[in-house]
């Protein structure tokens, strides 16, 4: 059973506000990712990370920022959130280069 | 430009019958391939996969056809169940270098009891 765990689960904020999304697995895997999706489309990678101290930015052009200190939390920051943030951001983790096992995602909603 | 496309937005099948889950790609160099299941409000759940060595992998009712020289695969359900329906996400990724997995738009399944 994956355990991956994304902190909030539903966010409505207002522009111009600080978030930061909350990622955590216990699974110990080194490899972590941020992916974002919209509604019928694919999920688009914005981050990843293959260990503490290892951040890079993903295929989409992301304005948020991400930071790995420890190997278990991946959490990603946006500093001033804007109508075009309102989005599906899902956390995923892997051991190898195969399967990732995402969590249940944050729906973030800005107004 | 899209390295992994599913072309059929929504597929509707009877329940018991098979359903049949079509992926593409562009990109030779990718030699692993998955299959994931997502309800909404949930994030994505693993199904199966299959290495490119492989043109057949099978675990219960859902096996992956993978066709090289097409750049094709698909996945098979059957027989549905009505909890099968969700939306389908194909993805692949190269097993050396940055292992970034790519994904399809998705493909939403519905059975029909």
């Amino acid at each position: 059973e994956a355990d991956i765990y994304q902190t909030p689960r539903y966010l409505v904020i207002g522009t111009g506000k600080k978030i930061t999304l909350e990622c955590s697995q216990t699974m110990g895997h080194d490899k972590m990712y941020w992916y974002q999706q919209d509604p019928g489309m694919e999920l688009h990678l914005i981050h990843y990370s293959y260990g503490v101290n290892s951040t890079e930015k993903g295929d989409l052009s992301s304005e948020s920022t991400v930071s790995r200190i420890r190997t278990e939390h991946f959490p990603l920051t946006l500093e001033s959130a804007r109508p075009s943030h309102t989005s599906q951001y899902l956390c995923a983790s892997s051991l190898s280069g195969g399967e990732q096992f995402f969590g249940p995602g944050t729906r973030l909603t800005v107004l | 430009d899209q390295q992994v496309k599913q072309n059929s937005p929504s597929l509707s099948v009877q329940e018991g019958r098979i359903s049949i889950l079509n992926c593409d790609y562009t990109n030779s160099m990718f030699d692993y391939f998955l299959w994931y299941k997502k309800y909404p409000a949930e994030g994505p759940t693993f199904l199966i996969s299959i290495s490119s060595i492989k043109d057949k992998n099978e675990d219960g009712r859902f096996t992956v056809f993978l066709n090289k020289s097409a750049k094709h695969l698909s996945l098979h359900i059957v027989p549905s169940q009505p909890g099968d329906s969700a939306v389908y996400f194909c993805a692949a990724n190269t097993q050396t270098g940055a292992n970034n997995l790519f994904f399809g738009t998705g493909t939403r399944l519905t059975v029909i009891p």
